[in-house]
């Protein structure tokens, strides 16, 4: 199976921070990568997909990058409702695995 | 809008089979790929399976003894089967719609997911 490690498990942030949280790949996925972010209690949403595309209704400061191993996802400047839970996930090869998540918190 | 919603019971006791349906509105479920995800409390996501409409499965091979997922297009269900649980199956069970977003064997995202069960096993 692929394994994808997530960096940092947590951060602690300020409302207007730029965060980015890093995704590598324990092999070349080629641009096969999404984003979810998930609050507490509810389903993950999907954010971002094939790497860079942000889903229809995601709001512009959301942005991901990279391609084979190494993939960030940065909020440019964070709002009260970004504070949750982020996971990466390769769209690669079959099974399809997340990594382990990054708790954005409110410093 | 699409919409998912995970039915079944929420306690199964260890060594039984543990059941839950999937219901899909505002979409058909032609053309399209259906998944089942798990989260045991506190913890990641881990993908159990999928089914396409036409009834073809794929399954993480660490459960796939002991999984089984199925369709009814005719009432817009899709189902999961999970036998012989323990402990360790205990976990909120989400299903969702695997996008065909790269048209080939890889690509597929998860758009759109029910609200989860939590299924807990215990006697």
């Amino acid at each position: 199976d692929i394994q994808m490690t997530q960096s940092p498990s947590s951060v602690s942030a300020s409302v207007g921070d730029r965060v980015t949280i890093t995704c590598r790949a324990s092999q070349d996925i080629s641009s096969w990568l999404a984003w979810y972010q998930q609050k507490p209690g509810k389903a993950p949403n999907l954010l971002i997909y094939a790497a860079s595309t942000l889903q229809s209704g995601v709001p512009p400061r959301f942005s991901g990058s990279g391609s084979g191993t190494d993939f960030t996802l940065t909020i440019s400047s964070l709002q009260p409702e970004d504070f949750a839970t982020y996971y990466c996930q390769q769209a690669d090869t079959f099974p399809y695995t997340f990594g382990q998540g990054t708790k954005l918190e409110i410093k | 809008q699409v919409q998912l919603q995970e039915s079944g019971p929420g306690l199964v006791k260890p060594s039984e089979t543990l059941s839950l349906t999937c219901t899909v509105s505002g979409d058909s479920m032609s053309s399209h790929y259906w998944s089942w995800i798990r989260q045991p409390p506190g913890k990641g996501l881990e993908w159990i399976g999928y089914i396409y409409y036409t009834g073809r499965t794929n399954y993480n091979p660490s459960l796939k003894s002991r999984v089984t997922i199925s369709i009814d297009t005719s009432k817009n269900q899709f189902s999961l089967k999970l036998t012989s649980v323990t402990a360790a199956d205990t976990a909120v069970y989400y299903c969702a719609r695997l996008w065909d977003y790269g048209g080939s064997d890889n690509g597929d995202f998860f758009d759109y997911w029910g609200r989860g069960t939590l299924v807990t096993v215990s006697s």
